[in-house]
C-alpha cells in the first residue's frame, strides 16, 4: 500500500473551514484514499473515502487530484469538536482488509 | 450505522495475571477483526488480523503467544494478554469490517472505544 505524508500538526479557528492535506505521491490505480480520526483516548471514527472523484458526506468533504498524488480532507465549519488526530491512509482492495496508521495530522480547533 | 463493542472499556490487574478483551460486532456479522495496540502519543499500530473459525494472523514482532486471540464467532473476538507486565499496559483498539457500509472495492472499518490496560 502506498505511503501517505501528513503535516505533523495544524491549527483552525473554530467556524473556519479545516483543510487537512495528505500527499500519497505513490499511489496505484486501485487504491483508495481513507481518512479516520481519533478524538483522545477514543477508538479512530471513520470519516469519508474516495478513489478518484471528490466525495461528501455529512461530516466532510475529500478533493483529490486529478493525478491522484494528492489529497485534502475539508471540515466546512470547523467546531471545538473536531479537535483530534486525523489519518490518512492509502491502501488497496486486494489487502486483507487491514488499516496501517501513520503519525497523521493533529488538528487544533481554537476559539 | 455499524457498532464494534469493547469490554471493558479499562481494566487494572496485578503483573502476572491475564487479562481478556471482548470485541463484538453489535449489528453486523465480522468474519475478519483486527486488534491495534496504541501507547500514549503514538499511533496505532497493527497486532493482529483475527479470522472467525481460524487462527489469527500476527503482525512482525508481536508474540502469538502472549497475545492469544480467539474469533469463535461473527461477532466476538478476544484477546488475552497472558502474564501481563507493566510493558504490556497500553490502549488496545479492535475494528471489524461491515461489508454493507463498504461497497466493492473498499475496505472501511469500524473501530471499537478501546480498552486501556494498566498492568501494576
Amino acid at each position: 500500500d502506498a505511503k501517505t505524508t501528513q503535516p505533523t500538526s495544524m491549527d483552525c479557528a473554530e467556524g473556519r473551514a479545516a483543510n487537512l492535506p495528505c500527499n500519497h505521491s505513490t499511489i496505484s490505480g486501485n487504491e483508495y484514499v481513507y481518512w479516520y480520526r481519533q478524538i483522545h483516548s477514543q477508538g479512530p471514527q471513520y470519516i469519508i473515502h474516495g478513489l478518484k472523484n471528490n466525495e461528501t458526506n455529512e461530516m466532510a468533504s475529500l478533493i483529490i487530484t486529478e493525478d491522484r498524488k494528492s489529497s485534502t480532507l475539508i471540515l466546512p465549519h470547523a467546531t471545538l469538536r473536531d479537535t483530534a488526530v486525523y489519518y490518512c491512509i492509502v491502501r488497496s482492495p486486494s489487502n486483507t482488509g487491514k488499516l496501517i496508521f501513520g503519525q497523521g495530522t493533529t488538528l487544533q480547533v481554537k476559539p | 450505522g455499524a457498532v464494534v463493542s469493547q469490554h471493558p472499556s479499562w481494566v487494572i490487574c496485578k503483573s502476572g495475571t491475564s487479562v481478556k478483551i471482548e470485541c463484538r460486532s453489535l449489528d453486523f456479522q465480522a468474519t475478519t477483526m483486527f486488534w491495534y495496540r496504541q501507547f500514549p502519543k503514538q499511533s496505532l499500530m497493527l497486532m493482529a488480523t483475527s479470522n472467525e473459525g481460524s487462527k489469527a494472523t500476527y503482525e512482525q514482532g508481536v508474540e502469538k503467544d502472549k497475545f492469544l486471540i480467539n474469533h469463535a464467532s461473527l461477532t466476538l473476538s478476544t484477546l488475552t494478554v497472558t502474564s501481563a507486565h507493566p510493558e504490556d499496559s497500553s490502549f488496545y483498539i479492535c475494528s471489524a469490517r461491515d461489508f454493507g457500509l463498504s461497497p466493492s472495492g473498499a475496505n472501511v472499518l469500524t473501530f471499537g472505544a478501546g480498552s486501556r490496560l494498566t498492568v501494576l
